[in-house]
């Protein structure tokens, strides 16, 4: 069975310009996850949905920051406009959304903003 | 609020066992899960107390007893893969399965 799919794996662009991270969670699951990972911050919940719906976007940083759920199967994660501060890994995840159930995380998007 | 703490390194030699600690401030949650990763890759799910007690899962066990906070994840046989770091986690009461990380703690095998 596919995992949870990020892409791009990589991505390096210069301050200012817009950035969208795609995801793909595992088919069935209905709650999905972003994640930042700094050494300084550590790993950072950024926003969640549940069905489609978010849900907690408490730990998205400034306004710049912005995500969407349209259906089940697909999220974007979307920096407009990007600054070198952002320069992170983002991860996805996704899960069953009940209790005692793992949450599975994509590969992670690695951020460089010049 | 919520607040995990794990000690930020261990190191260990090659067949030994070690523990990692994690103590957290919170209430009104499901339970206490553990996570691997390895340098550059994502995070994966090891083992989940929702209970007071041991679970284990081969190599590794984990404990949780709520009454002081506290829980662990224990790795017995270290081998060399075993070098990653270890995030625990709690589930929040009502929350959809939103997990609350620690800082994670990473683990050095050394031969």
């Amino acid at each position: 069975d596919a995992g949870v799919i990020q892409s791009p794996r990589h991505e390096v662009t210069e301050m200012g310009q817009e950035v969208t991270l795609r995801c793909k969670p595992i088919s069935g699951h209905n709650s999905l996850f972003w994640y930042r990972q700094t050494m300084m911050r550590g790993l950072e919940l950024l926003i969640y949905f549940n069905n489609n719906v978010p849900i907690d976007d408490s730990g998205m940083p400034e306004d710049r920051f912005s995500a969407k759920m349209p259906n089940a199967s697909f999220s974007t994660l979307k920096i407009q406009p990007s600054e070198p501060r952002d320069s992170a890994v983002y991860f996805c995840a996704s899960s069953l959304g009940s209790s005692n159930q793992p949450q599975h995380f994509g590969d992670g998007t690695r951020l460089s903003i010049l | 609020g919520q607040s995990l703490e794990q000690p930020s390194e261990v190191t260990a030699v090659e067949g030994a066992i070690v523990q990692i600690n994690c103590t957290y401030q919170t209430s009104g949650f499901y339970g206490l899960s553990w996570y691997q990763q390895h340098d550059g890759g994502a995070p994966t799910f090891l083992s989940y107390n929702a209970l007071d007690g041991l679970e284990e899962t081969g190599r590794f066990s984990s404990f949780l007893s709520r009454s002081d906070s506290y829980g662990y994840l224990l790795l017995q046989e270290l081998q060399m893969k075993d070098s990653a770091s270890y995030f625990c986690a709690v589930e929040i009461y009502n929350q959809g399965g939103k997990l609350i990380f620690g800082q994670g703690t990473e683990l050095s095998v050394k031969p």
